[in-house]
């Protein structure tokens, strides 16, 4: 079975403060994806990742930059968080070949507040 | 207009009825469709997905496709209390970039 983890079910942070969030995927996945999710709005795309060292915005990559320097992690950073920011964030992953046929594997998920 | 709609419902059936979601789509050129069922404080599973008109049936749930009416759905028979989740309609393209949109999902509520 795919497993994808992800550094921390919950974390409270300050308005301003630097925040790394990380995602490890056990597949040898070639596309990584940071999703997040509000009540009403369901999944938003932050950046995704199709190999290392790559990365594309998603819809809203505002407030938001990634890294992905090996093949099974890629973080998401919050570079000064904001209230706007508390959010439920996912990870997700999927294998290379036809990859638009091919379903997510979500993380347990980051439920972050900001204060 | 959103590019995947769901009705936010609460939708409520009794146990052992047929729930029906419903999920609407923009782009023609979609390419592949997801149904995702997503428990309170968890992350989303995988129920099934499909990529041809018609039907396709798994256990209780059944998707349904038609891309002329851009329109996907999933029937759950046999409703079961466990069944209780918001379920996430997904819609994947590869148009100018592999680009995957996930619907706000539909609350079902299964009573016992």
């Amino acid at each position: 079975d795919v497993k994808v983890t992800q550094s921390s079910r919950y974390l409270v942070k300050r308005t301003g403060e630097k925040v790394f969030l990380e995602c490890v995927q056990d597949m040898d996945h070639e596309n990584m994806f940071w999703y997040r999710q509000d009540p009403g709005l369901g999944l938003r795309l932050i950046y995704f990742s199709y190999d290392v060292k790559m990365k594309e915005k998603g819809d809203i990559p505002e407030g938001y930059s990634v890294s992905r320097e090996k093949k099974e992690r890629f973080s998401l950073i919050l570079e000064s968080a904001s209230t706007n920011q508390t959010s439920m964030y996912l990870c997700a992953s999927i294998g290379g070949g036809a990859r638009y046929q091919e379903t997510q594997y979500f993380g347990p998920g980051t439920r972050l507040l900001v204060l | 207009q959103k590019e995947v709609e769901q009705n936010s419902g609460p939708l409520s059936v009794p146990e052992g009825a047929i729930a029906s979601l419903n999920c609407t789509y923009s782009d023609r050129g979609s390419q592949s469709f997801f149904w995702y069922r997503q428990y309170s404080g968890k992350s989303p599973e995988l129920i099934m997905f499909i990529y041809s008109n018609g039907d396709k049936e798994d256990g209780r749930f059944t998707a349904q496709l038609n891309k002329a009416s851009q329109y996907v759905s999933l029937l759950i028979r046999d409703s079961q209390p466990s069944d209780s989740a918001t379920y996430l309609c997904a819609v994947t393209g590869y148009t100018g970039g592999f680009k995957t949109i996930f619907g706000a999902g539909t609350r079902l509520f299964v009573k016992a």
